[in-house]
């Protein structure tokens, strides 16, 4: 079993509606979670990072962790054709001194004009 | 912005070819790393540096070495091509942070596409 699992999509959405991304995990001892977007051709990007069970939100994204189920989930409102891209989630652990990140496979995620 | 550039975006090399891939940051970043990205696999790391000369194995080092001669540029090595190694590599940097308190927050290349005949 994989430490971090994602359901690669793709996922199709009209434009204008809210898309739930996911991952979940098996590893206690990450501590830090944070979602990436990585466009076509190019690599991924930072977009939110959260630390703790909870809620984050910048402008039309939402991340939300809840460390008793080990689930994350990234939300958008009002998807636009320009969020067509890859999301990879990942999460940080301190190991042995220092961060170890771990990424998730990515959720391809396609808006439609 | 931080900016991390890598030499070649697309780059074909044959079995056997010793091929090196450079990576330079412009953010005065300690950290640096090294990953493959591979469909169904996501990202997995290959080698990472937290300081000049210094290397630490990530989980997938074999068939890979790498080189930190100066703080900005990070090179991986791959000695002898083999057609497993046809990837996507992708470099990234972050500041050294408090590790207990803050996430280590990464900063990528655009990859280099990586084939191997």
């Amino acid at each position: 079993q994989k430490e971090v699992e994602q359901d690669p999509g793709p996922l199709s959405v009209p434009e204008g509606a809210i898309v739930s991304l996911n991952c979940t995990y098996s590893n206690s001892a990450f501590q830090y979670f944070m979602w990436y977007r990585q466009y076509s051709r190019k690599g991924p990007e930072l977009l939110m990072y959260t630390y703790s069970s909870g809620n984050k939100e910048d402008g039309r994204f939402t991340a939300q962790v809840d460390k008793s189920s080990k689930y994350i989930s990234l939300f958008i409102r009002d998807s636009q054709p320009s969020d067509s891209a890859t999301y990879l989630c990942a999460m940080s652990e301190v190991t042995g001194g220092y961060q170890k990140v771990t990424f998730g496979i990515g959720t391809k995620l396609q808006v439609i004009p | 912005d931080v900016k991390v550039t890598q030499s070649s975006r697309y780059l074909v090399k044959r079995t056997g070819e010793k091929v090196f891939l450079e990576c330079v940051q412009d953010m005065d970043h300690e950290n640096m790393f090294w990953y493959r990205q591979d469909p169904g696999l996501g990202l997995r790391l290959i080698y990472f540096s937290y300081d000049v000369k210094m290397k630490e194995k990530g989980d997938i080092p074999e068939g890979y070495s790498v080189s930190r001669e100066k703080k900005e540029r990070f090179s991986l090595i791959l000695e002898s091509a083999s057609t497993n190694q046809t990837s996507m590599y992708l470099c990234a940097s972050s500041l050294l942070l408090d590790r207990q308190t803050s996430t280590d927050t990464q900063y990528f290349g655009p990859g280099t596409r990586l084939t191997v005949l």
